[in-house]
């Protein structure tokens, strides 16, 4: 059946970067792209962007422009997350789903990482 | 930017009927989909392409669009259909999320 396995939780100071991996098996890896979704403490979902596997194009939200890395890595089925210079607000559960175009919906999703940011 | 508005809570009695609106500028003219979220778990995609429904899915589930507004309509709802709602769509070159719908079955 179709998995993202995220990685663990982390708690990271205020400045600093975090990575988040997302290890999919089940589907056709290139076939798809990966969106990054996160949600504050007792928020709403919110999108960060997307990549597809297929060839590396990216797609990000405005706001997270210049912070946020997306990659992916075709030999392990694994995608990345790089949010650098943390902030406070930054703390949320960050989620991996899959879609197959920025604009389509997301079919499977991550179990999610707790990202904390704390001095 | 383009923006999605949900109500922030809906409340229903069981085997009743519950609707949840989203509506956004134009958003018939837009695939919309849906999203399931109970606390503490991922958000489970119930709606897809406005009305489709992903296997799995209960048939109590469809979805329809008029106008400015789409529509997540649950069936006969059940006490596990308790959670939280999130409707979806593109626009201007992002993915929007509506804030979320509060489904209390009662």
């Amino acid at each position: 059946q179709v998995q993202l396995v995220q990685s663990g939780a982390e708690v990271k100071k205020p400045g600093a970067s975090v990575n988040v991996s997302c290890k999919a098996s089940g589907f056709t890896f290139t076939s798809y792209g990966i969106s990054w979704v996160r949600q504050a403490p007792g928020k709403g979902l919110e999108w960060m962007g997307w990549i597809s596997v297929y060839n590396g194009n990216t797609n990000h939200a405005q706001k997270l422009q210049g912070r946020v890395t997306m990659t992916t890595d075709t030999s392990t089925s694994t995608a990345y997350m790089e949010l650098r210079s943390l902030r406070s607000d930054d703390t949320a559960v960050y989620y991996c789903a899959s879609s197959g175009t920025p604009a389509a919906h997301f079919d499977y999703w991550g179990q999610g990482t707790l990202v904390t940011v704390s001095s | 930017s383009y923006e999605l508005t949900q109500p922030p809570s809906v409340s229903v009695s069981p085997g009743q009927t519950a609707s949840i609106p989203c509506s956004g500028d134009k958003l018939g003219t837009r695939y919309a989909c849906w999203y399931q979220q109970k606390p503490g778990q991922s958000p489970v995609l119930v709606i897809y392409q406005d009305n489709k429904r992903p296997s799995g899915i209960p048939e109590r589930f469809s979805g329809s669009t008029s106008g400015n507004t789409a529509t997540l309509t649950i069936s006969g709802t059940q006490a596990l259909d308790e959670a939280d709602y999130y409707c979806q769509a593109w626009g201007s070159s992002t993915v929007v999320f509506g804030g979320g719908t509060k489904l209390t079955v009662l």
